[in-house]
């Protein structure tokens, strides 16, 4: 049981340039996030996916988009880095009902360098 | 003012202390809070969720305070290994996110 997996680790681009971050969960869980973190800001979300199928934007969403591609996976796509999406990205996924509705847990996260 | 908001500290507190922190919300309709964990370039791991009663876990302690808006986390005879950035974070209600406090960092002394 691996939990939330992302790949890649750590990441550099140049201006300009595209990527994908790939998240995948093996808890069967509904809901998929991910967020930015920032020194001194805290984690930001940037796209969740409430249930395989929908996707909806949260706070920083500009420069990204995202894939819900079946239940257990979840990627981020950068169209075109800027050096303001210099940061570390982390998905989550969550269970939805119960006791233990919106506890998320995280994957180890994508250091992300854009030059 | 932020949504939820922490004392980024340090606090430097000695091996076998007690620590507590805080952490405020701004939304009255908050449902659901959580303390989570989170080492040096690691990712923020649950440490316990919140509830109205309050709820224990071996040396954390955690409680809700609805009337004045806050949550808090007690530590006690704190170890080395406590070292960390303790974020809290709340749900709102509506619909599945969490909003994060910046965290508040901890460093245990011997």
């Amino acid at each position: 049981n691996a939990g939330v997996t992302q790949t890649p680790k750590f990441q550099v681009l140049k201006t300009g340039q595209s990527m994908t971050l790939q998240c995948a969960q093996d808890m069967n869980h509904n809901s998929m996030y991910w967020y930015r973190q920032d020194p001194g800001m805290g984690l930001r979300l940037i796209y969740y996916s409430a249930s395989e199928g929908t996707t909806d934007k949260g706070e920083v969403p500009n420069g990204y988009n995202v894939s819900r591609l079946n239940k257990r996976e979840f990627s981020l796509r950068l169209e075109s880095a800027a050096p303001s999406q210099t940061s570390v990205y982390f998905c989550a996924s969550s269970e939805v009902g119960g006791r233990s509705s919106y506890e998320q847990y995280f994957g180890p996260g994508t250091r992300l360098t854009v030059t | 003012r932020k949504e939820v908001e922490q004392d980024p500290g340090p606090f430097n507190v000695p091996e076998g202390a007690t620590v507590a922190f805080n952490c405020t919300y701004s939304n009255s309709a908050s449902q659901s809070f959580f303390w989570y964990r989170q080492d040096c370039r690691k990712e923020p791991k649950l440490l316990m969720s919140v509830y109205s009663s309050g709820n224990e876990d071996g040396r954390f302690t955690a409680q809700l305070n609805r009337a004045s808006q806050y949550i808090s986390l007690l530590i006690r005879d704190s170890k080395l290994s406590d070292s960390a950035t303790y974020l809290c974070a709340v749900n709102m209600g509506g619909n599945y996110q969490l909003i994060w406090g910046a965290g508040t960092k901890l460093i245990i002394k011997p």
